[in-house]
């Protein structure tokens, strides 16, 4: 039973240019999770997405980020015109269920050069 | 705000050391707390709590969850070098969804 799966693993990207990270869910699995982890900080919260909807993305950026889960296909984390402040390692979980555990994939380390 | 502090931040114990890491949090409308374990990669579950008093008990790790005065802490028993890790902790609040998570506690362990 596969975890949940992340890629690219590392993305590096020059300022300006447009990030794509993917995660697929866990089998069974429809509640997507993201999460960014600056440097020496901890996880931060960032959108919840349920197959097609976004349920809360109160932890998003206003500008230049969004996200999208299709009825087909893994989610997708998107950042256009990346700063050097998107620098981070991005990290998605899933579940079954709100009231189930989440399960994290191993993370994008993006580096903005 | 909903915050989570763990302490301390970071620790260096020696091979058969037991070692507590504590975790409290200040959340509106608390559903459930969690301990993960980071280590290179994706942090992996550990715990959930959601009851105050019960201990969880995993192998050498144990946790509890005291919602009166709104702290867990996770304990480690005759440590081994792979525990070496940092050790998440992170609330869920009522509504569901987000994990607010904690500055996580740095573990070295030495032979």
């Amino acid at each position: 039973n596969a975890g949940v799966m992340q890629n690219p693993r590392h993305l590096v990207r020059r300022r300006g240019q447009e990030a794509r990270l993917r995660c697929s869910p866990m089998k069974g699995h429809s509640h997507v999770y993201w999460y960014r982890q600056l440097p020496e900080e901890g996880l931060k919260f960032m959108v919840y997405l349920q197959k097609e909807n976004i349920i809360d993305e109160s932890g998003m950026p206003k500008e230049r980020f969004s996200a999208e889960f299709p009825k087909e296909g893994p989610s997708i984390l998107r950042i256009q015109q990346v700063v050097r402040g998107d620098s981070a390692a991005y990290f998605c979980a899933s579940s079954r269920s709100l009231e189930e555990t989440q399960y994290f994939g191993p993370g994008t380390r993006l580096l903005v050069l | 705000e909903d915050k989570v502090v763990q302490s301390p931040l970071s620790l260096v114990v020696h091979e058969g050391d037991t070692v507590t890491l504590n975790c409290s949090y200040e959340v509106t409308n608390f559903r459930s707390l969690l301990w993960y374990k980071q280590e290179k990669k994706a942090p992996t579950f550990l715990f959930m709590l959601t009851s105050s008093g019960i201990e969880k008990k995993s192998g050498r790790l144990s946790s509890i969850l005291d919602k009166k005065e709104l702290f867990s802490i996770l304990n480690i028993t005759a440590t081994q070098t792979g525990d070496s890790a940092v050790y998440l902790c992170a609330v869920e609040p009522n509504q569901g969804g987000k994990l607010i998570f904690g500055q996580g506690t740095e573990l070295s362990v030495k032979p």
